[in-house]
C-alpha cells in the first residue's frame, strides 16, 4: 500500500457526539480526499484538499467538516454524528490529481 | 454533471469462464476512466485506467477494458476468472481538470469453483 494510514479503523459512537477521523500520509502528496461508501451508492466524495489549508466540498458534504493544517494529515469531523452517517469512510491521496489516487484501508463508523 | 452506471449489481460466474462487467457513463465533457477493485475488508486498488491513446487498456491480474466513446462505455473483461477474482469492482470517471472521481455503485463478482 501507498503510505496511507486511517485511524481509527473502527468506531462506535452515540448520536449527537462529535467524531474526528484521521488520514495520515507519508508520500508528501498534494491531494487528499474523503469518501464514504454505502451499499447501493458506491463511493461518494465528501470533501477534498488540494494543499495545506485548501479544501473544497464534494457531493455529500453536509454534516461534515475537514481540516488540513499540514501536508500529511487530513482530518474529517462529524460535528454531531447522526445515524445516517453510519458508513465506511475512505481516504485517498494523489500527487498528480485524481489520475494516480491511492486509497486507505477504510474506517468503519457506526452511530447508535 | 457526470454519472456512472454499472448495470449489474452482482455477477456470478464459474471459475475459468470469461466475464464482462459493464460500465456506462454520462458526461458533457471529456473524462478519464477507471476501474477499481475492492477485496473484502480492504480499500480500493486501481485495476486500470484510460487517459488517452489506445482504446483497449490492459490492467493488472489479466483484466482489460475497452473505451467506446460512441456508446459512452468502458466495460471490463477477463477471459478466464479465478476464485481469487471474487471482489467488488467499481467503475469511475474523472472529468478533465477537476481532480474528482465519480464512482458507479459497484458490481460484486462472485467466482464459483
Amino acid at each position: 500500500d501507498a503510505g496511507i494510514t486511517q485511524s481509527p479503523r473502527h468506531k462506535v459512537t452515540e448520536t449527537g457526539t462529535p467524531v474526528t477521523l484521521r488520514c495520515h500520509q507519508t508520500e508528501n502528496h498534494r491531494y487528499m480526499y474523503w469518501y464514504r461508501q454505502d451499499p447501493g451508492h458506491g463511493l461518494r466524495l465528501i470533501h477534498y484538499s488540494y494543499g495545506v489549508k485548501d479544501t473544497d466540498k464534494g457531493e455529500v458534504s453536509d454534516g461534515y467538516s475537514v481540516s488540513r493544517s499540514k501536508t500529511e494529515d487530513f482530518l474529517l469531523t462529524l460535528e454531531s454524528a447522526t445515524s445516517s452517517q453510519t458508513s465506511v469512510y475512505f481516504c485517498a491521496i494523489s500527487g498528480q490529481g485524481i489520475n494516480e489516487a491511492f486509497f486507505g484501508q477504510g474506517t468503519r463508523l457506526t452511530v447508535v | 454533471a457526470q454519472s456512472v452506471t454499472q448495470l449489474d449489481s452482482q455477477v456470478p460466474v464459474f471459475e475459468e469462464a470469461p466475464v464482462e462487467l459493464r460500465c456506462n457513463y454520462s458526461s458533457s465533457v471529456s473524462v478519464y476512466l477507471f476501474w477499481y477493485v475492492q477485496y473484502p475488508n480492504q480499500g480500493l486498488q486501481l485495476l486500470l485506467k484510460y487517459l488517452s491513446g489506445s482504446t483497449l487498456v490492459k490492467g493488472i491480474n489479466g483484466f482489460e477494458a475497452e473505451f467506446n466513446k460512441s456508446q459512452t462505455s468502458f466495460h471490463l473483461r477477463k477471459p478466464s476468472v479465478h476464485i481469487s477474482d471474487t471482489a467488488e469492482y467499481f467503475c469511475a470517471v474523472s472529468p478533465l481538470n477537476t481532480d474528482k472521481l465519480i464512482f458507479g455503485t459497484g458490481t460484486r463478482l462472485q467466482v464459483f469453483p
